[in-house]
């Protein structure tokens, strides 16, 4: 089946403007990871949804940092007031509900790489 | 001091050498241990995991967890120019949400 999907794949930006990130998570997963990855680094948490909970926000790093999840299913990471900071590759994982620990499979998709310039 | 470190590499062995990539973390609350492969420009993929201690093995790879010292290893065997890319380790405790990733370890096999 397909895997997880995120657009734009490349996205370049000037500093002050809004970006808006979208991610389609593998049908049937009811979680939902945002990370970033800046150069030569690790991935860093940024939020995660399940099901209709309330999401964890424990890892945005400003307030300009927003991330939504629709219907849940599709999820849009938006950026305001960019900063050169903020250049990253963002990536969506999505997780299955079922069985203890599942959070351990996530599934990737291949990231959206954010420049600021 | 990170949670989980990580030796960057980059890890350059000829093919069909043993590999060995290492983490260590210092949270003694993580229950959950992962490895994960990163080709350039792509998404991670999980390559395996384990609970708690022990080994587990998988085809050409093995990992192993000793929580009492707080480090996790990857070992490949034989290894091909195809398992040139970034691993990762990640791990969670029970009930946490999101993984703690290691920075990773760039490795080339060189045919």
């Amino acid at each position: 089946g397909a895997g997880v999907s995120q657009s734009p794949s490349n996205k370049v930006t000037e500093k002050g403007k809004d970006v808006e990130l979208r991610c389609d998570p593998i049908s049937g997963h009811t979680a939902l990871y945002w990370y970033r990855q800046s150069l030569g680094q690790g991935l860093e948490f940024l939020i995660y949804f399940q099901g209709n909970s309330a999401p964890d926000k424990s890892g945005l790093p400003s307030d300009r940092f927003s991330a939504e999840r629709t219907g849940g299913s599709v999820s849009t990471l938006t950026i305001q007031r960019t900063q050169q900071e903020d250049s990253a590759v963002y990536l969506c994982a999505s997780s299955s509900p079922f069985g203890a620990g599942s959070s351990y499979e996530q599934y990737f998709g291949p990231g959206t790489r954010l420049t600021v310039t | 001091q990170k949670e989980v470190e990580q030796d960057p590499g980059p890890l350059s062995v000829p093919e069909g050498a043993i590999v060995s990539l290492n983490c260590t973390y210092s949270n003694s609350a993580f229950q959950y241990f992962m490895w994960y492969r990163q080709y350039s420009r792509k998404g991670p993929e999980l390559l395996m995991y384990t609970y708690s201690s022990g080994n587990k093995e998988d085809g050409r790879f093995t990992a192993q967890v000793d929580k009492s010292s707080k480090y996790i290893s990857l070992f490949i065997r034989d290894s091909q120019p195809s398992d040139s890319a970034t691993y990762l380790c990640a791990m969670n405790n029970n009930a946490g949400n999101m993984l703690t990733f290691g920075g990773g370890t760039r490795l080339m096999v060189k045919p």
